[in-house]
């Protein structure tokens, strides 16, 4: 099956400093990648919509100045949390989807600690 | 946007136990998606459901979508400890999953 893989696994960081994580499909082209945050005992809740050579797609709640998308290929796609704070604190899960978006893939996830 | 409301939320119980998980919704599904997510992983699909009454079963697993597409259900039989995790049901509109809050099971050994 299609492999989707994030990198770092975690991260630990101070107050305001940035954090990129990266999302990476492996053996297929995602034209569309979604970003996810999924606190402790939560589900997952969309954050965005990443399109490979376009603007991404955000959320109602979700600012796009703070939690900034990157799709610059198609096997590639970036979020960066700019000043992260505390409650930044999550899992982000990235996916990607093929072309024909019937399925998407998920990635395993980078836990994010923010001090 | 649609609420997808899971039953139960937590559920903990023994090796060999039979049980079943809900999803339901305030509206039509378009079709539904149910995964299973470990402690520190992604999430993992198991099943995709489109047809009203449709069932499917995955081994111990038997997925049924309601006749009105409004509601769905997961039925483990025998539960083993490595059935732990977090079911979560997903609402498929497009390109967009919609998650219900998870089911959280524990099978004790």
């Amino acid at each position: 099956g299609a492999v989707v893989s994030q990198h770092p696994s975690w991260v630990i960081c101070k107050s305001g400093t940035s954090v990129k994580i990266e999302c990476r499909s492996l053996d297929f082209q995602a034209t569309t990648m979604f970003w996810y945050r999924q606190f402790p005992k939560q589900s997952l809740m969309l954050m965005a919509t990443s399109n490979e050579g376009s603007k991404a797609t955000y959320e109602q709640g979700v600012e796009k100045d703070k939690f900034l998308i990157n799709h610059a290929s198609l096997t590639l796609s970036t979020l960066t949390v700019t000043s992260a704070h505390p409650e930044d604190s999550s899992f982000y899960i990235c996916s990607a989807g093929d072309r024909g978006l019937e399925t998407q893939y998920f990635g395993p996830g980078t836990r994010l600690l923010v001090l | 946007t649609q609420l997808l409301e899971q039953s139960p939320q937590f559920l903990s119980i023994q090796e060999g136990e039979n049980l079943t998980v809900y999803c339901n919704s305030s509206s039509v599904f378009s079709s539904l998606q149910w995964y299973r997510q470990e402690p520190g992983e992604g999430p993992v699909l198991l099943v995709t459901v489109v047809t009203g009454g449709e069932v499917k079963k995955l081994k111990r697993l038997t997925f049924q979508f309601g006749d009105a597409r409004k509601d769905s259900s997961l039925h483990i039989t025998a539960a083993q400890p490595g059935d732990t995790g977090l079911y979560l049901c997903a609402e498929t509109s497009g390109s967009r999953l919609t998650f219900g809050e998870g089911t959280q099971l524990t099978v004790n050994p």
